[in-house]
């Protein structure tokens, strides 16, 4: 089992270019997340998505939109990205069971000039 | 509001004792999960412990155990004999449900560093 991946794992963009983070996972798991994670602070919830064609907002979710393309694939996408954009993001997904421990991908560091 | 709060941004532990990190967290919701992750510098995150609202004993994996008061809404990391390759970020989290489901929302992270 590969877990959670994620592509690309590097980006630059300029100001005003859109692009889509692509996330995927093979334990069957029901829910799945997006964090950015800025330098010195901790993960903050951008998107989530508990079941297969649901998603919902986090803390986070100006300038994203997201897909719950089936139950394997949750992707980010940055319409018009900004430089306050710039970060690593991070894809998990979860069980739906009592813990819903998290499982992370290896992230995608974005930077935006 | 802050919902997990990580009050010491650096801590430095000598090789072989132990140390706690500290978490307080705030939330009305009579079930919650609290959970520890470990970030070294690799980047990737690593789950360590878990401790349900519900547990009546502290969760212990291995070296790491939760020190968990839930009177005072607290739910410290303790690592025993600590060793260099425990250096890294450690964030405390927890699950509460919002509007679409199950969500987890993590502190700022306390940077850990082990001395030789």
């Amino acid at each position: 089992n590969a877990g959670v991946t994620q592509t690309p794992k590097f980006q630059v963009l300029k100001t005003g270019q859109s692009m889509t983070l692509q996330c995927a996972q093979d334990m069957n798991h029901n829910s799945m997340y997006w964090y950015r994670q800025d330098p010195g602070m901790g993960l903050r919830l951008i998107y989530y998505s508990a079941s297969e064609g649901t998603t919902d907002k986090g803390e986070v979710p100006n300038g994203y939109n997201v897909s719950r393309l089936n139950k394997r694939e949750f992707s980010l996408r940055l319409e018009s990205a900004a430089p306050s954009q710039t970060s690593v993001y991070f894809c998990a997904s979860s069980e739906k069971e009592s813990r819903e421990t998290q499982y992370f991908g290896p992230g995608t560091r974005l930077l935006v000039l | 509001a802050q919902k997990i709060t990580q009050t010491q941004p650096g801590m430095f532990v000598q090789e072989k004792e132990a140390v706690t990190l500290d978490c307080t967290y705030d939330t009305s919701d009579p079930s919650y999960g609290l959970f520890w992750y470990k970030q070294p510098s690799s980047g990737e995150m690593i789950f360590l412990i878990y401790q349900g609202s519900y547990d009546q004993q502290n969760a212990t994996e291995g070296r790491y155990s939760l020190n968990f008061q839930k009177a005072r809404k607290s739910a410290n990391l303790v690592i025993s004999a600590s060793q260099l390759g425990d250096s890294a970020m450690y964030f405390c989290a927890m699950r509460e449900e919002g509007t679409g489901g199950f969500k987890t929302i993590f502190g700022a992270g306390t940077r850990l560093f082990v001395k030789a």
